[in-house]
Formats: structure tokens, C-alpha cells, sequence
């Protein structure tokens, strides 16, 4: 069966610095990978998604992901955070061709300060 | 572009009270599905339907039923509600269970059991 891990459960940058995200997986087949993005009240939007090809995603907002398929990480970066990026995280993994259910990781917040 | 909508927004419930949680999506998609969102636990899946006339069991569909009334709507009843399912809950759809496309969210119905 598949499954999501997000090792933090929360996130703290300051304004203009990187950010990173982190998300692994298990899969025995091929990864579908997505990012959600949850603000307060609202339900999850997606980012971006990683099916085959280039392991560098981009997606709304200016961010972007880094699929590893040695390491089985799929981990969201902006270089430049903004404070209205803080929300929650979420990644999320379907096990192609052997589960066609979405499996979603805990969450991760993110608070970005001024 | 209304997309997904899930009424009511929020909802106070007795032990033992029923109420059934409606959701329409107007993008046309044929897979639809109900989760449960709790703290530290991301999304659970409660049931989905992949097409009109179908539905089938998800991870946590234990105390719900659902009804896929047509293409468009898809419901979640509680028959008899408990304190456990005290909790957030989405409806999503996607353009099909199999594919590599996103699940779409609507903004959720906040519900607590007392």
C-alpha cells in the first residue's frame, strides 16, 4: 500500500529566505505526487504534481518541487518566501497502477515571518 | 466558476441526530469523494463514487452512508451522529479516479457532535 510521510509538522522561515517543505513516500509502483496548499477555512488547492518527465516541478505561486526517486522525496521549495505563503501543506501520493486512491501526509505548517 | 460547493458551511449536532452533507461540483468530472480532515491525521478517505451510479468504500466509512444522485451531486449522511465524528469534511471531485489529474476541493462542512 502506499503512503506519505511529512517528517515536520511545522515550518518557520523568515520573509525572503528559502523554504523547503519536506515529503517522502512508499510506492510500489509508479509515484503520482502532489502538493496542496490549505488556508484557513478553505479547502486544499493544488500546487503541482509530478506524473514522469523533468524532476523539477514547477507550480502556482512560484513554487516548485524536487522529485528523487532514489531517495523516494518529492520535497516543495520557493526561493523567496513571502508571509501569505503561510498555510498548510499538504503531500499527497498515488500508487500507480496498483491503488487509485490519493493517499495524504499530516500536514505541514508553514509560518513565514516579516 | 463555482467549482466544488458543500453546504452547509458549519453545523452543530446531538448524539444520535442524523443530517446529510450535500455536495455539487459543475466541472463536469465523473469522480467524486468524501474525506474526513482531523488534526495531525491530513485527509481520510470516508467513501467515493469513480462514476455516476457507483460508490464504494474508503478508508473510514464506518457510521456514514453516501448517495451519488447524479453526475453533479454527491452526498454524506450520518445516519446517528457520534462524537467521533466531530471533524472537518471535504468533498472533492476529479476528472477520473485513474488519472493523473488533480482531486478538486470545496471550502468543507466544520460539524460538532456534542
Amino acid at each position: 500500500a502506499q503512503s506519505v510521510a511529512q517528517p515536520e509538522d511545522q515550518v518557520n522561515v523568515a520573509e525572503g529566505n528559502p523554504l523547503t517543505v519536506k515529503c517522502t513516500y512508499s510506492v510500489s509502483g509508479n509515484p503520482y505526487l502532489f502538493w496542496y496548499v490549505q488556508y484557513p477555512n478553505r479547502g486544499l488547492q493544488f500546487l503541482l504534481k509530478y506524473i514522469t518527465g523533468d524532476n523539477l516541478v514547477k507550480g502556482s505561486y512560484g513554487f516548485e518541487a524536487e522529485f528523487n526517486k532514489s531517495q523516494t522525496s518529492f520535497h516543495l521549495k520557493k526561493p523567496s518566501a513571502l508571509v501569505s505563503d503561510s498555510a498548510l501543506y499538504f503531500c499527497a501520493v498515488r500508487d500507480d497502477p496498483y491503488n487509485n486512491d490519493m493517499r495524504f501526509g499530516a500536514g505541514t505548517r508553514l509560518t513565514v515571518k516579516p | 466558476n463555482a467549482g466544488v460547493t458543500q453546504t452547509p458551511k458549519f453545523q452543530v449536532l446531538k448524539t444520535g441526530q442524523s443530517m446529510t452533507l450535500q455536495c455539487a461540483q459543475d466541472m463536469n468530472h465523473n469522480s467524486m469523494y468524501w474525506y474526513r480532515q482531523d488534526p495531525g491525521m491530513g485527509l481520510r478517505l470516508i467513501y467515493y463514487s469513480a462514476s455516476e451510479g457507483t460508490t464504494d468504500k474508503g478508508e473510514v466509512p464506518n457510521g456514514y452512508n453516501v448517495s451519488r444522485l447524479n453526475k453533479r451531486e454527491f452526498s454524506l449522511r450520518l445516519e446517528s451522529a457520534a462524537p467521533s465524528q466531530t471533524s472537518v469534511y471535504f468533498c472533492a471531485s476529479s476528472v477520473d479516479r485513474g488519472s493523473n489529474q488533480p482531486q478538486h476541493f470545496g471550502d468543507g462542512t466544520r460539524l460538532s457532535i456534542l
